[in-house]
Parts: C-alpha cells; structure tokens; sequence
C-alpha cells in the first residue's frame, strides 16, 4: 500500500470553529489532492498541489483552505467550520512520471454539530 | 474539461451471475480511465487501468474494463459475482491539462450482491 496517512480519522466540531486535517505521505509523489465524498455525489475534488507551495482549487474550493510547505504534507483548513461541510474526506497522491493513477488514504470523518 | 458519468446508483445482482457497471467518460484528449473499489469505511482501491495500451484492461479479482473510444465508454465487467463482490465502484478519467492529470470522479455504483 502506498505511505498515505490522514489524520485525525474521526472529528466531531462544533460550527464556526477552525479545524485541520493533515494528509502525511512518504512516497515523495508530486502531486496532492483533497477530495470530499458525499452520499450521491462521489468524490469531488476541493484543491490540489502540484509541488510545495504550489496549489490550486478544485470543485467545491469554497470554505476550505489548503497548504503545503513539505513534500510529504499537504494540509486541508476548515477557517470556520459549517453543517454543510460535514463529510468524508480523502487525501490522494500522484506522480505522473511513476504512474498513471491516484492512491488514496483512508479517509477522515468530520462531523460538524 | 473532463467528466465521467456512471448509469446506475445501485446494481444488484446474483452470486454467480454477470456484473456490469457502466462508464461513460467526456475528454477533450486522449484520457486516462480507472476503476477503484471501495469497501466500508476504506479508501479507495485501484481495480484497473487503461493507459492508451491494450483496449481490454483485466484487474485484479476477476474484474475486467473495455475501453471504446467511439462510444466514450469504458464499462466494468464480471463474469461470475461473488459475495465479496460487494462494494461501491468509482470510475475515474484523468487527462493532460496545463501539465497537470487531475482525476475525476463519476458519483458511485453501489453494487450489491444477493446469495
């Protein structure tokens, strides 16, 4: 399995407050993605990095907030925390020059009450 | 811009019987296409590949994947389901852009399997 670990796995906060989650991997990938899955809506892409300090918003960017300083690290901020933002959430790595495809940690549930 | 679209929220099908998850993909260029697997609360596998190589993908577990550029299409199939089989299946495109291979994700087949 690919080095991939998230964490927390498990969060419950409360709305309006700020919340982090980390997505550490040890395969030196280039690339980094955070990705949102919803009941009917698959995985839906919130921002990527394409190297460090390099990033750029996906889909449903709106309310989140990214960095990476490090290869291997690539942060995903809630600034304020909604209802809405209640999901699971995926981090991914790739590197087109390795490989083709995206490896997946194994997610982190955010509950936001 | 890309986009894959999956027939179907739930297929249900018997043990023993052909499993066919369907894929139908948008891509201005030459994509890459990919099945994963998702088993209750875990990330995602990768079942499968197709990298502009040979058109039929086999994967692991039996699955195998038809890619038919003139029908946009690169639909997953199984010739014998097996209980284990139970899972959520996402199809993915990825193709170049600015530099860049974002995948994309198509909403989920929930395939169930009935004994």
């Amino acid at each position: 399995d690919a080095g991939i670990t998230q964490s927390p796995r498990h969060k419950v906060t409360e709305t309006g407050t700020p919340v982090t989650l980390r997505c550490h991997q040890t395969e030196n990938h280039r690339y980094m993605y955070w990705y949102r899955q919803d009941p009917g809506h698959g995985l839906r892409l919130i921002h990527y990095s394409y190297g460090v300090k390099d990033t750029d918003k996906g889909e449903v960017s709106d309310g989140y907030s990214v960095s990476r300083s490090k290869t291997e690290d690539f942060l995903l901020t809630l600034e304020s925390a909604t209802s809405s933002q209640t999901s699971v959430y995926f981090c991914a790595i790739s590197d087109p020059t390795v490989n083709t495809e995206a490896f997946f940690g194994q997610g982190t549930r955010l509950t936001v009450v | 811009a890309q986009s894959v679209t999956q027939l179907g929220s739930h297929v249900s099908v018997s043990e023993g019987a052909l499993v066919l998850l369907r894929c139908n993909y948008s891509s201005s260029v030459p994509p890459y296409l990919f099945w994963y697997v998702q088993y209750p609360n875990q990330g995602l596998q990768l079942l499968l590949k197709y990298t502009s190589a040979a058109t039929l993908v086999k994967g692991i577990n039996g699955f195998e994947a038809e890619f038919k550029k003139s029908e946009t299409s690169f639909h997953l199939t199984k010739p014998s389901a097996h209980m284990s089989d139970a899972a959520e299946y996402f199809c993915a495109v990825s193709a170049a852009s600015g530099g860049s291979y974002i995948p994309t994700f198509g909403r989920g087949t929930s395939l169930i399997v009935h004994p």
